[in-house]
């Protein structure tokens, strides 16, 4: 698993509210992702970062920011939370291995918002 | 933009068959393509990365091969074992660190 926890696994919570997703690596990877996966649609990028304090938009970023002061801590917040955020998120880092890399997966979060 | 495309959605199969999953993806452009298996309520387990140099990769009893002049993949698994049952996706990545995911297939494996 590349030593990716993801906190908490499960939420439940209301319209409105914030919410900020944890994922954490004991890896010193560089590259670090956040995914949703909803029926219908597969996974898709939400952010990613190259570095601390270094991140760029997804394909699905609209609703959410991310933040990463430290190199195994990567936060996703839902300032606002909406229905339609209600997915599981996946915490994903790269491995890199000469000139390629493999995504590694965290366990998922599953989010409902009432 | 990419899209990818996972041919059948769902397959059942007698334990000891072999089988092959599809991919297929629009832009032949790619960086590198990784099959993905995943259990139910679980998170993705890596399988297989072909780079985009390379035509094919194994592990054990799976192959994963790549033809990017026609945009497709398949994963091959010999010997089907009903502990092979899970959801099995592929994922193209491009030269923008673009990651795009299929659908998935799902599939199960009769005992």
């Amino acid at each position: 698993d590349a030593g990716i926890t993801q906190s908490p696994r499960h939420k439940v919570t209301e319209t409105g509210t914030p919410v900020t997703l944890r994922c954490h690596q004991t890896e010193n990877h560089r590259y670090m992702y956040w995914y949703r996966q909803d029926p219908g649609h597969g996974l898709r990028l939400i952010h990613y970062s190259y570095g601390v304090k270094d991140t760029d938009k997804g394909e699905v970023s609209d609703g959410y920011s991310v933040s990463r002061s430290k190199t195994e801590d990567f936060l996703l917040t839902l300032e606002s939370a909406t229905s339609s955020q209600t997915s599981v998120y996946f915490c994903a880092i790269s491995e890199w291995r000469g000139p390629t890399d493999t995504q590694y997966f965290g366990p998922g979060t599953r989010l409902t918002v009432l | 933009k990419q899209e990818v495309t996972q041919i059948p959605a769902a397959l059942s199969v007698p334990e000891g068959e072999n089988l092959v999953l599809n991919c297929s993806f629009t832009d032949s452009a790619i960086y590198n393509l990784q099959w993905f298996r995943q259990d139910p309520g679980k998170g993705l387990t890596s399988l297989l990365l072909i780079q985009s140099s390379q035509r094919e990769q194994t592990s054990g009893r799976l192959n994963a091969s790549l033809d990017k002049s026609s945009g497709r993949s398949t994963l091959y698994i010999a010997a089907s074992q009903p502990g092979d049952s899970a959801t099995y996706l592929c994922a193209v990545k491009d030269n923008n660190n673009d990651m795009r995911f299929g659908a998935g297939t799902r599939l199960t494996v009769k005992p």
